[in-house]
């Protein structure tokens, strides 16, 4: 079967950087990609790390280890329109973690 | 450039009643396509995925049905409604990188 983990809710301040983790578990792994949702609607798209490295665009960046099953969603310059619930997701069928709410505070 | 229409937006629908949701995309040909409910404040289930016309893969047994007559239209169904069944319900088309989520239907079955 396939499970992924994030933190259930992190809260970081106005400006700041905050890390949110994901490890997964899963057979036929082809990458990790990462989603915005905000209350009320739907996921948007953030970003996806096929090889293991650093992915950046703009202030967001994920980071994928393939050894270690593990990836994480940086998020720099934290803005309070940052506040919202953020998914990992593993492909090729694409399986989405619970989801990781992210308070900000001004 | 792609997009994927959902509706209704809104739906509330008594026990026992029959549900259609259906979703269509525009700009792309053969997606990969998704269906998943969200409870509130959880995460999203996977529900059934299509990766052509006439190939459903269930995900999890449940009330719910997929179909998919058309390339680009993929259907959830269900005979009887449950309770449980209701929740915030997406539709997605998928590439090899990204999914594309419609606007979502949000269900309360009463």
């Amino acid at each position: 079967g396939q499970s992924l983990e994030q933190p259930s809710e992190v809260t970081a301040v106005e400006g700041a950087i905050v890390q949110i983790n994901c490890t997964y578990q899963t057979s036929g792994f082809y990458g990790l990609s990462w989603y915005q949702q905000h209350d009320g609607g739907a996921p948007t798209f953030l970003s996806y790390n096929g090889l293991d490295g650093l992915e950046e665009t703009g202030r967001f960046s994920s980071f994928l280890s393939r050894s270690d099953s593990y990836g994480y969603l940086l998020l720099q310059e934290l803005q309070m329109k940052d506040s919202a619930s953020y998914f990992c997701a593993v492909h090729d069928k694409i399986i989405f973690g619970k989801g990781t709410r992210l308070h900000i505070l001004p | 450039s792609q997009t994927i229409h959902q509706w209704p937006a809104t739906l509330v629908q008594p026990v026992g009643s029959p549900l259609s949701l259906e979703c269509t995309v525009e700009g792309t040909s053969n997606p990969n396509l998704y269906w998943y409910r969200q409870a509130a404040g959880r995460g999203l289930q996977l529900l059934f995925y299509s990766v052509g016309i006439g190939q459903i893969s269930s995900e999890v047994p449940q009330n719910l049905s997929a179909s998919r007559p058309q390339d680009r239209q993929f259907i959830l169904s269900s005979k009887k409604l449950l309770l449980s069944d209701s929740g915030f319900y997406l539709c997605a088309w998928a590439s090899r990188y990204e999914a594309f989520f419609g606007q979502g239907t949000r269900l309360t079955v009463v």
